[in-house]
């Protein structure tokens, strides 16, 4: 079955601090992941997709077949940053989401 | 920059009430797509459109669900008989190609249903 994991629903780290976001997919065939974000009462954006392989507001994501993985990571973390973020692969060439439940990253002063 | 628009942001309901959520997607997309989450829950998939037809649709999206493009603009999402339980925030979506094109999503509508 194709299915996304973001195992931390909260993820709290200090202004400057090192982030990672994990995101472990199940998927049969060649997954296509994403990352998405969500500012505070604003709508789902794309933040970056694994086959353009850029970094995007300083985050990158790797994606991992061994390990099954597309974690977000970003060197040093800005208030800016706080928002939830949901990976996501695509099913079929309809093109569909499926998402993971989301992690909320909190970034303190 | 283009964007998704829903209508309304937020709907209250009775149970058994029908409900019809508005969107109008990106001018130049072909694929349209309704998304429910639930308070606290992830983001699921109901419903794909395109060439004026469903081209997948979950085992969310039973017979209670249906969409429709009436004209040019609006793709609808319409609930027939409201239950508790189809609460949640639904999110249209649309994107201008297949493939691995970005999916362009509206900010939401919120259906309350008491």
């Amino acid at each position: 079955a194709q299915r996304v994991t973001q195992p931390e629903k909260l993820l709290s780290v200090f202004k400057g601090a090192p982030v990672e976001l994990k995101c472990n997919y199940s998927y049969s065939g060649s997954p296509e992941l994403f990352w998405y974000v969500q500012y505070s009462r604003q709508r789902l954006q794309l933040l970056l997709r694994h086959i353009s392989r850029e970094s995007i507001k300083g985050f990158t994501a790797d994606l991992n077949k061994g390990e099954t993985s597309f974690h977000l990571k970003k060197p040093f973390a800005q208030e800016e940053d706080s928002a939830m973020y949901y990976c996501a692969l695509i099913r079929g060439s309809q093109g569909n989401l499926i998402f993971g439940k989301g992690t909320k990253l909190s970034v303190k002063p | 920059e283009p964007e998704v628009t829903q209508t309304p942001s937020h709907q209250v309901t009775q149970m058994g009430q029908e409900v019809i959520l508005r969107c109008v997607p990106i001018s130049n997309h072909l694929y349209f797509y309704w998304y429910r989450q639930i308070l606290g829950q992830k983001v699921e998939f109901l419903v794909s459109f395109y060439n004026n037809e469903i081209s997948e649709k979950s085992e969310i999206f039973d017979d209670q669900f249906s969409v429709e493009r009436p004209d040019g603009s609006n793709f609808t999402l319409k609930i027939r008989s409201t239950k508790l339980e189809d609460s949640a925030m639904y999110f249209c979506a649309s994107r201008w190609r297949e493939g691995t094109g970005e999916l362009f999503f509206g900010e939401g509508s919120r259906l309350t249903v008491l």
